[in-house]
């Protein structure tokens, strides 16, 4: 049963455009979201986080929005730039909870 | 100040091996956690670990698999008498104090294959 779900496996932007991933999530007891973005042969690095009890983020280029009545949240990535390019987890954990649930991921193709 | 470490980066195993897999914690850390990233998936919570102490071990298989964080050295994620679908890549992330929204910071995985 995936409760942080990315429905998208890839995404290719044309770099300077912006690039929109996106998530949905099935609990609603889930406090903290959380977006990794991980190259190949590495581990994830940490992005952006935003608390349920706000609806935007912001961190220079990037931009969480979280609709907590949609269970929905989306990055975005302003102007997207050929170093994006890589796998993105969108991920998710409670307020009592030492795990993180990560979806799938979406790999994402800046375009030249 | 060294991220965190993981060793050995790549572990191939025959069937009916054991494999060992090592993480140390960020300077600072005294929080660990286990993750398995299977092929074409997300990773997967499998541990979590204080200083000698388990905390958490919702994750792990019942079988095989066990974790240790001692008070010295590095944390040890052990696979007894390893089957092909132990493939996988592990990846140990640490937090300074294991708090709720606390990020966690990950290192950069053990791949393992099992022939």
């Amino acid at each position: 049963d995936q409760q942080v779900k990315q429905n998208s496996p890839s995404l290719s932007v044309q770099e300077g455009r912006i690039s929109i991933l996106n998530c949905d999530y099935t609990n609603s007891m889930f406090d903290y979201f959380l977006w990794y973005k991980k190259y190949p042969a590495e581990g994830p690095t940490f992005l952006i986080s935003i608390s349920s009890i706000k609806d935007k983020n912001e961190d220079g280029r990037f931009t969480v929005f979280l609709n907590k009545s949609a269970k929905h949240l989306s990055l975005h990535i302003v102007p997207s730039q050929p170093g994006d390019s890589a796998v993105y987890f969108c991920a998710a954990r409670g307020n009592r909870d030492d795990k993180i649930i990560f979806g799938k991921g979406t790999r994402l193709h800046i375009l030249p | 100040n060294a991220g965190v470490m993981q060793n050995p980066r790549h572990l191939v195993r025959r069937r009916g091996q054991e494999a060992r897999l090592r993480c140390s914690p960020m300077k600072g850390h005294s929080h660990v956690y286990w993750y398995r990233q299977l092929p074409e998936e997300g990773l997967k919570f499998m541990v979590y670990l204080q200083k000698e102490n388990i905390i958490d071990e919702s994750g792990m298989p019942k079988e095989r698999f066990s974790a240790e964080f001692p008070k010295e050295g590095p944390s040890i994620l052990r696979i007894q008498q390893v089957v092909r679908g132990d493939s996988a890549a592990y990846f140990c992330a640490s937090s300074p104090s294991g708090t709720a929204g606390e990020t966690q910071y990950f290192g950069p995985g053990t791949r393992l294959l099992v022939l």
